[in-house]
């Protein structure tokens, strides 16, 4: 089975620093790795998505995962962290091999705080 | 603009009362889907559509049900509201192609189940 790891429920950074939210899956399978987001009372927009094109995947609003297979790993960084990026983000996992119509299998999430 | 909807927002209720909480979208999308989400629990699926007529159970399917007589169309019925369905509900569709497609979000639906 598919699963997904977020190391680290919240993650706090300055202001033009560096953003690195971290996501490791499970898969039996070549998988497919999405990331999104989702702003305080709002639904999940897609960030960014692996399909297995190329390992560096550039998603909206600066950010960008790399996946890496060898650490099976899909890490989501941003060079300097806006104040409007204070959300929650979740990385989520489908491939071929699961049931539930190639359902989405998210982590529980990381909570990101941009302070002054 | 393509979007999904969901109605109500935000809803409370008692419980046994049997409520209905509706799903639109407008993208022709032959996929659709219903998460819950709880703190430190992410989203978890808890019924699925391919297309329809044709739905199935996700992870937790217990205390609901679905119907989809229409494509764009995917209501969530919970029966008999437990408080432990209180929870934050999101529909979701994308369409049938490869397992990469991006699924699209409704805004969500807050429930709180006395």
């Amino acid at each position: 089975a598919q699963s997904v790891t977020q190391l680290g429920s919240h993650v706090s950074v300055s202001e033009g620093a560096l953003v690195l939210l971290r996501c490791n899956y499970s898969s039996s399978v070549p998988p497919y790795l999405f990331w999104y987001v989702q702003y305080p009372n709002q639904g999940l927009q897609l960030l960014l998505k692996y399909t297995s094109a190329a390992t560096l995947v550039k998603g909206i609003n600066g950010f960008e995962a790399e996946f890496k297979k060898s650490e099976t790993s899909f890490h989501l960084t941003k060079p300097s962290a806006h104040m409007s990026d204070a959300a929650e983000y979740f990385c989520a996992v489908s491939d071929l091999s699961t049931g539930g119509g190639n359902k989405l299998t998210f982590g529980t999430g990381t909570q990101l705080k941009v302070e002054l | 603009e393509a979007q999904v909807t969901q109605n109500p927002r935000y809803l409370i209720t008692v419980t046994g009362k049997k409520l209905t909480v509706t799903c639109s979208q407008n993208m022709n999308h032959e996929y659709m889907s219903w998460y819950r989400q709880d703190p430190g629990l992410g989203l978890r699926q808890i019924y699925y559509s391919m297309n329809v007529e044709v739905t199935d159970k996700g992870d937790v399917p217990e205390g609901y049900k679905v119907s989809r007589k229409e494509k764009r169309n995917f209501p969530l019925i919970l029966e008999s509201p437990s408080p432990n369905q209180t929870s934050l509900y999101f529909c979701a569709s994308r369409g049938q192609g490869l397992v990469g497609e991006t699924q699209y979000f409704g805004p969500g639906t807050r429930l709180l189940v006395l």
